[in-house]
C-alpha cells in the first residue's frame, strides 16, 4: 500500500540553526500538508502546497517557514533560526488523486519527523 | 473559518460496552468531515469520512460515524469497544470554501479497560 514517507524520524538541533525536514508524498497526489504536534495534542495546519505553490498558510507559518518540492518527488520544509517553541512533531500529507475532487479525499499522513531545539 | 470542537479530552468505556466520540464543527461552506486515529508514537491513520449521502457512514475496525445537519456533529461510534482500541482520536473537517486545508480537533483520549 502506497505511503507517505519522512526523514529523520527525530532530529535534535541547536536552537538558532536552520532544519529541513524531508517528505516523499504518495506518488500520483496532488496536495501536500505539513502540520505539527506539540507534545501529543492538537495537530495544527502548517501550510497545504498545489501545483508547486503554496495553497494556503496558517499564522503560525511565518517568514521563519519555508517549504519547497525540490524534485518529482521530495517535499520539504525549511524552518530557519530554529526556537526552542519549535520542538514538536512535524507531519507530512498528501492527498488527491488526479481526475478526483480534493475534496472527497482524505489525506495520508506520514509517520512523523520528532523535531527537538535544545 | 472552519472549526472542530472535540469537547471530551479523555472517554474511558468497559470492553465490550459500546462507545461513542463526540465531535462538532463549524464551517461556512459544506463540510466535509474526517475521522483518524493516533496510536502512541505513530502518524495520523484514516478511519472514515462523510462527504453527502447516507448520513451513518462506517469505517476501519468496526467504527462508523453519524453526521447531524442541524446539530452540526460527526459523533464516532463503535458497538462493542476493544482494549485495542485505545488511542487518541481526532475529527477534522474540510471546508468546501476553502478545500485546501484540513482542520483538526484537540483530540479525545479514548481508554477501554478490560
Amino acid at each position: 500500500e502506497p505511503e507517505v514517507t519522512q526523514t529523520p524520524s527525530h532530529q535534535v538541533t541547536q536552537m538558532g540553526q536552520e532544519v529541513i525536514l524531508r517528505c516523499v508524498p504518495i506518488s500520483n497526489h496532488l496536495y501536500f500538508y505539513w502540520y505539527r504536534q506539540i507534545l501529543g495534542q492538537k495537530v495544527e495546519f502548517l501550510v497545504s502546497f498545489y501545483n508547486n505553490e503554496i495553497s494556503e498558510k496558517s499564522e503560525i507559518f511565518d517568514d521563519q517557514f519555508s517549504v519547497e518540492r525540490p524534485d518529482g518527488s521530495n517535499f520539504t520544509l525549511k524552518i530557519r533560526s530554529t526556537k526552542l517553541e519549535d520542538s514538536a512533531m512535524y507531519f507530512c500529507a498528501s492527498s488527491g488523486n488526479p481526475g478526483r475532487q480534493i475534496w472527497n479525499t482524505e489525506a495520508f499522513f506520514g509517520q512523523g519527523t520528532r523535531l527537538t531545539v535544545v | 473559518a472552519q472549526s472542530v470542537a472535540q469537547p471530551e479530552d479523555q472517554v474511558k468505556v468497559a470492553e465490550g460496552n459500546p462507545l461513542t466520540v463526540k465531535c462538532t464543527y463549524s464551517v461556512s461552506g459544506n463540510p466535509y468531515l474526517f475521522w483518524y486515529v493516533q496510536y502512541p508514537n505513530r502518524g495520523l491513520q484514516f478511519l472514515l469520512k462523510y462527504i453527502t449521502g447516507d448520513n451513518l457512514v462506517k469505517g476501519s475496525y468496526g467504527f462508523e460515524a453519524e453526521f447531524n445537519k442541524s446539530q452540526t456533529s460527526f459523533h464516532l461510534k463503535k458497538p462493542s469497544a476493544l482494549v485495542s482500541d485505545s488511542a487518541l482520536y481526532f475529527c477534522a473537517v474540510r471546508d468546501s470554501s476553502s478545500a485546501s486545508k484540513i482542520i483538526f480537533g484537540s483530540g479525545t483520549r479514548l481508554s477501554i479497560r478490560p
